[in-house]
């Protein structure tokens, strides 16, 4: 079955440490995005990828970083510069190429709590 | 700058009543419009979108929308809640000429048996 999985399902960080969260699709898609949620606040996007060694920087992406070195896959880490780290993160995934015209399908995310 | 509202935080319908969850934005020009639900420590599901043509639009699980301009509207709407609908609905809209989606900040309903 294609779609998009993350791992790990709950992450615990501890002060002054980088974790990093992972998604993988199979669904052939170009381009992929990380959003963060908290109560009350909607989904932010925090950075976003059009194609393979390249990404943007979105909303909110001060204290997190990411890499796109092969098209499946589009790890997020959060640094120890993200103060606030607690919040569900959301993976998703488009096929890429219009603009706006997209839909955009999610992973089940990761909840990621500070010890 | 683009937005999107979803002026009700809460809802609360009895199982078998009508429901309508209301959704306006503030775009330019023509938005691209979707509405996802989403279960608790759960993804997002897409219901619904609204590209161009015919304003009302049909989804799953019995959800539709209807797009008015004059208003700069997408209410969703379901004839009949069942309780397996209660969870929490985002409206979104995708600007023309980016990846970025806007998204309200949604609309949590709680079904009463």
């Amino acid at each position: 079955d294609g779609g998009i999985t993350q791992s790990p399902k709950y992450l615990f960080r501890k002060e002054g440490q980088n974790v990093t969260l992972s998604c993988e699709q199979n669904l052939n898609h170009d381009a992929m995005y990380w959003y963060r949620q908290d109560p009350g606040q909607g989904l932010r996007l925090i950075y976003y990828s059009q194609i393979v060694n390249d990404f943007q920087k979105g909303d909110i992406a001060e204290g997190y970083s990411v890499s796109r070195e092969k098209k499946e896959s589009f790890p997020l880490t959060v640094t120890s510069a993200q103060k606030n780290p607690t919040a569900f993160y959301l993976c998703a995934s488009s096929l890429g190429g219009s603009r706006g015209a997209e839909t955009q399908y999610f992973g089940p995310g990761t909840r990621l709590l500070v010890l | 700058a683009q937005s999107v509202t979803q002026p009700d935080i809460h809802i609360t319908v009895s199982e078998g009543a009508s429901l309508e969850l209301r959704c306006n934005y503030s775009y330019g020009a023509t938005p691209y419009l979707f509405w996802y639900v989403q279960s608790p420590g759960q993804g997002l599901q897409l219901l619904l979108k609204y590209f161009s043509g015919d304003t009302l639009v049909q989804g799953i699980k019995g959800f539709e929308a209807e797009f008015k301009r004059s208003q700069s509207s997408f209410n969703l709407r379901k004839p009949s809640v069942h309780w397996s609908d209660a969870a929490e609905y985002f409206c979104a809209v995708g600007a023309s000429g980016t990846y970025k989606y806007i998204f309200g900040t949604g609309t949590r309903l709680k079904v009463l048996a």
